[in-house]
């Protein structure tokens, strides 16, 4: 089973709303991902979490706030965002510092759309 | 930061022929490199990888091949089919800086009936 889920498929929301997208993979993994991607774009690292502990961040506004409650599950907190966060945002799982490839598995996105 | 490169933006293939999609990186010091297909409205699916110590490596289909000394990727698909009208993106990993991919900028594919 190579599957991540995201919800919700898709959200609109206006610039003073707060809401969260959720992520959960059950391969085992211990380091998860949230990546932006916008239209005829190639993804864009933002976050990378390591056995529940935030490694990287890629200088991301902080109306983001990523949280990893477990080693299943990743949200990312949105709060006061711009029309120009509009994007589709990806999750990805991968094991972690094996010497072999840690290959990142993708979720299906969240459809993000900010009025 | 670095950036992996694609040379065709879109590519066009009659069903049944071969397809070769390639790719440029910059990190001479990366050591794992993905493809993955990316269908409209969906995420990104990982297709075939490969470690920076193989030159060549086959899936069903599809082959990668790996050109360290003019820093160079390819993805070849046998026998193209519709289905694999997608777009497709390079990835490469420098494992000093975590698991981190850097992406191409991606190549659209389309099959031809």
């Amino acid at each position: 089973d190579t599957e991540v889920t995201q919800t919700p498929k898709h959200l609109v929301m206006g610039m003073t709303n707060k809401k969260s997208l959720k992520c959960e993979q059950h391969m085992g993994h211990r380091a998860m991902y949230w990546y932006k991607q916008k239209a005829k774009k190639p993804p864009e690292l933002m976050f990378v979490y390591s056995y529940e502990k935030l490694s990287i961040n890629e200088s991301v506004p902080s109306r983001f706030s990523p949280e990893c409650p477990n080693s299943s599950l990743l949200n990312l907190h949105l709060h006061a965002l711009q029309p120009e966060d509009s994007a589709l945002y990806l999750c990805a799982s991968s094991h972690w510092g094996r010497t072999a490839g840690d290959t990142q598995y993708f979720g299906p996105g969240t459809r993000l759309t900010v009025l | 930061g670095e950036n992996v490169g694609l040379h065709l933006p879109t590519l066009s293939v009659q069903e049944g022929d071969n397809s070769i999609i390639n790719c440029a990186y910059s990190n001479s010091a990366s050591d794992y490199f993905i493809w993955y297909k990316q269908e409209s409205g969906k995420g990104p699916q990982f297709i075939i990888d490969i470690r920076s110590n193989m030159d060549k490596r086959q899936g069903q289909r599809v082959t990668v091949l790996l050109n360290k000394t003019v820093k160079h990727l390819s993805l070849q698909i046998a026998a193209t089919q519709p289905g694999d009208s997608a777009v497709y993106f390079c990835a490469e990993r420098f494992k000093a800086a975590g698991n981190k991919l850097t992406f191409g900028g991606g190549t659209r594919v389309l099959v031809k009936p």
